[in-house]
């Protein structure tokens, strides 16, 4: 089983809609949790943080965090051709080590 | 407030050669991750380096080694060069004592074919 799970995609939303991605982890003790944004050919650029239980919004971005569940998602509303990316899921153990999942492809189509 | 800034951007080697990749961190962070992401695939961790020694290691094959300067620079090095080790190799810091809050900010990353 692998740490950090997303699904692979891609996820197609059309431009207005919300875009829900999501995330499943392994390790219990994780204590922090991280979406990356990562354009073809680019670097990862965080843009949500979250670790607590419950939602946490900046803009058009709302994280959600279930420590129960071991879930993080990540919610995109008004989604416009601009948000198509891989998102990355990403978390942090005690050790402060940052574990990747693979990603999500989306693609936001006009 | 210069960021993560690596060299080359990009290189091309031939199988069994060896290369050094290079990092500076973010001005003020401590602590250097490398990552390397395969084509369609996510980040995977290396190592990570703090005050000039390796704290925490990937699994990865001793081929890969790493070093940190007293300036908090880093780099990178990939002995016996394989095809499969073709990859974006990224580079990524922060202050370990902050990173559980602001997570860690990454360069823009060294582009490596093996041919």
């Amino acid at each position: 089983q692998k740490e950090v799970e997303q699904n692979s995609g891609p996820l197609s939303v059309p431009e207005g809609a919300i875009a829900s991605l999501n995330c499943t982890y392994s390790d219990r003790v994780s204590q922090s949790f991280f979406w990356y944004r990562q354009y073809s050919g680019k670097s990862p650029e965080l843009i949500m943080s979250i670790y607590s239980n419950g939602d946490k919004e900046d803009g058009r971005f709302t994280a959600q965090l279930n420590k129960a569940s071991q879930y993080v998602s990540l919610l995109i509303r008004d989604s416009q051709p601009s948000d198509s990316a891989t998102y990355l899921c990403a978390v942090i153990n005690a050790g402060n080590m940052l574990t990747f999942g693979g990603g999500t492809r989306l693609m936001v189509k006009p | 407030d210069a960021g993560v800034t690596q060299s080359p951007t990009h290189l091309i080697k031939t199988r069994g050669q060896q290369v050094t990749l290079r990092c500076s961190p973010k001005s003020g962070h401590d602590t250097v991750s490398w990552y390397q992401q395969a084509l369609g695939q996510g980040p995977q961790f290396i190592f990570q380096y703090y005050e000039e020694e390796e704290r925490q290691r990937g699994n990865f094959p001793d081929r890969f080694s790493g070093h940190q300067f007293p300036n908090y620079s880093s780099e990178l090095n990939v002995n016996a060069l394989l095809l499969g080790d073709s990859a974006l190799y990224l580079c990524a810091s922060s202050l370990l004592s902050f990173a559980v809050t602001y997570g860690y900010t990454f360069g823009s990353g060294t582009r490596l074919t093996v041919v």
